[in-house]
């Protein structure tokens, strides 16, 4: 069955420093989605991506994080100068039409 | 996209069927209920959707009153493997605009 995976499971980082979380998404899928969640806390949306392009994003996605669709398959994150609290699970989603989405088992991100 | 209301925790017996409720009386004729679920910090995994008819697959039944004002997800036998956050979510059934966003769900135990 069709997967979305992400790498790595874990990543641990220094503050400050620039972090690329990993994804590939299901194959036919157009739409793609990052979320995160806090430890104890809700799973939280923070950017969708179609067309190439930003769909829609969250308030928690600012100018330090970004995305890109850089080839055919990959779909990443990234996060320019990390803080203490951007530690959290990254989810990583797809879905074909834009309503059923499919995640995947995140990255656990650790800033020490 | 509608919300939705969910008690923030239920019991259920080994091998009976767990029922769980939602609230979405505000969802409009475009909006489909998704229901998810999130066991100990794992992704998040899809259960079943529908729009206003039943609906049933191989881990769960959904019915939708006729009113489309709430809905109840069935696990028709529950495992301890089903103990997991659940998450009824309303959203429009495709395209860019909407997302997945979810709430605090239900924390379902499942006991011996």
């Amino acid at each position: 069955e069709p997967e979305v995976t992400q790498t790595p499971s874990h990543q641990v980082t220094q503050m400050g420093q620039e972090v690329i979380l990993r994804c590939v998404p299901i194959s036919n899928h157009l739409y793609f989605y990052w979320y995160r969640q806090i430890l104890g806390q809700k799973v939280e949306f923070l950017v969708s991506f179609y067309n190439n392009e930003i769909s829609e994003k969250s308030e928690i996605f600012d100018d330090q994080f970004s995305v890109e669709r850089p080839d055919g398959s990959n779909f990443t994150l990234k996060i320019r100068s990390t803080k203490l609290e951007d530690s959290a699970m990254y989810f990583c989603a797809s879905s074909e039409q834009g309503g059923l989405a499919f995640f995947g088992q995140g990255t656990r991100l650790t800033v020490v | 996209d509608a919300k939705t209301t969910q008690p923030t925790s239920m019991d259920c017996a080994e091998g009976r069927a767990a029922n769980l409720p939602c609230n979405h009386s505000t969802i409009s004729g475009n909006e489909y209920v998704y229901w998810y679920r999130q066991i100990h910090s794992q992704g998040p995994q899809y259960i079943i959707h529908g729009l206003k008819n039943n609906e049933t697959n191989e881990m769960a039944s959904l019915i939708i009153t006729e009113d489309r004002k709430s809905s109840t997800l069935i696990l028709p036998h529950a495992t301890l493997r089903d103990t997991a956050v659940y998450y009824c979510i309303v959203r429009r059934g495709g395209g860019s605009q909407g997302n997945l966003i979810f709430g605090k769900g239900t924390k379902l135990s499942v006991k011996p």
